[in-house]
């Protein structure tokens, strides 16, 4: 089956940009979505189709995916934005939509 | 503004069937844009996709969960269900309904997840 694969964790100074990364086979052929997810609170779409945002995401969230790797860049990183973080795509091969192992980020 | 709402018991025996069901307000599932999904997520760990229904009710599953799960849907009552049978301690999750546009395969709105726990 399709694995994706995140760092566990990626700590990052207020103002400074953290970097998510989510590594496939041939991701760069795929969509790619991530989300935001907050201790207790249900995931939310942050970035869709590699690089679109949903209304009301701030423009600090980015994504790209331009072959090997796909990420996820959050600039001006603020104490809110300490979540963790899921990539997801789906596998046409098998009919399967597929999530990353997650990120949690830690704003220092 | 479309929202999702997860419900059923929360707590299950194991080798019996967990059953829960996801309520949509503020638009209806008869909807030819969208898909309604089940995702699931277990204590601390990540996120793992059940499976998805369309309206006309043509179900679609994770390989791994297919024998053990049917999704189904009642568009009199605007609302979509889950049945996962012969559960283990293993199930035991954060249940999530989600609805997901035929335009693109990411889950867009998301229900607030429901605990199930399957214990003896």
């Amino acid at each position: 089956s399709y694995v994706l694969t995140q760092p566990p964790s990626v700590s990052v100074a207020p103002g400074q940009t953290a970097r998510i990364t989510c590594g496939g086979n041939n991701i760069g052929s795929k969509s790619v979505h991530w989300y935001q997810q907050k201790p207790g609170q249900a995931p939310v779409l942050v970035v869709y189709d590699n690089g679109d945002r949903p209304s009301g995401i701030p423009e600090r969230f980015s994504g790209s995916n331009p072959g090997n790797t796909a990420t996820l860049t959050i600039s001006r990183v603020e104490a809110g934005d300490e979540a963790d973080y899921y990539c997801q795509v789906w596998d046409r091969s098998s009919d399967h939509y597929v999530f990353g192992t997650g990120t949690k980020v830690t704003v220092l | 503004q479309l929202q999702l709402q997860e419900s059923g018991p929360g707590l299950v025996k194991p080798s019996e069937t967990l059953s829960l069901t996801c309520s949509v307000s503020g638009g209806s599932i008869r909807s030819s844009r969208y898909y309604w999904d089940w995702i699931r997520q277990p204590p601390g760990k990540g996120l793992e996709w059940i499976g998805s229904i369309y309206y006309t009710g043509s179900t679609y599953y994770n390989p791994s969960l297919k024998s053990r799960v049917t999704i189904s849907v009642d568009t009199s009552k605007n609302h979509f269900s889950l049945n996962m049978n012969s559960v283990t301690a293993a199930d035991t999750a954060v249940f999530y309904c989600a609805r997901r546009s035929m335009d693109s395969t990411c889950f867009d709105i998301w229900g607030q997840g429901t605990m199930v726990a399957v214990s003896s």
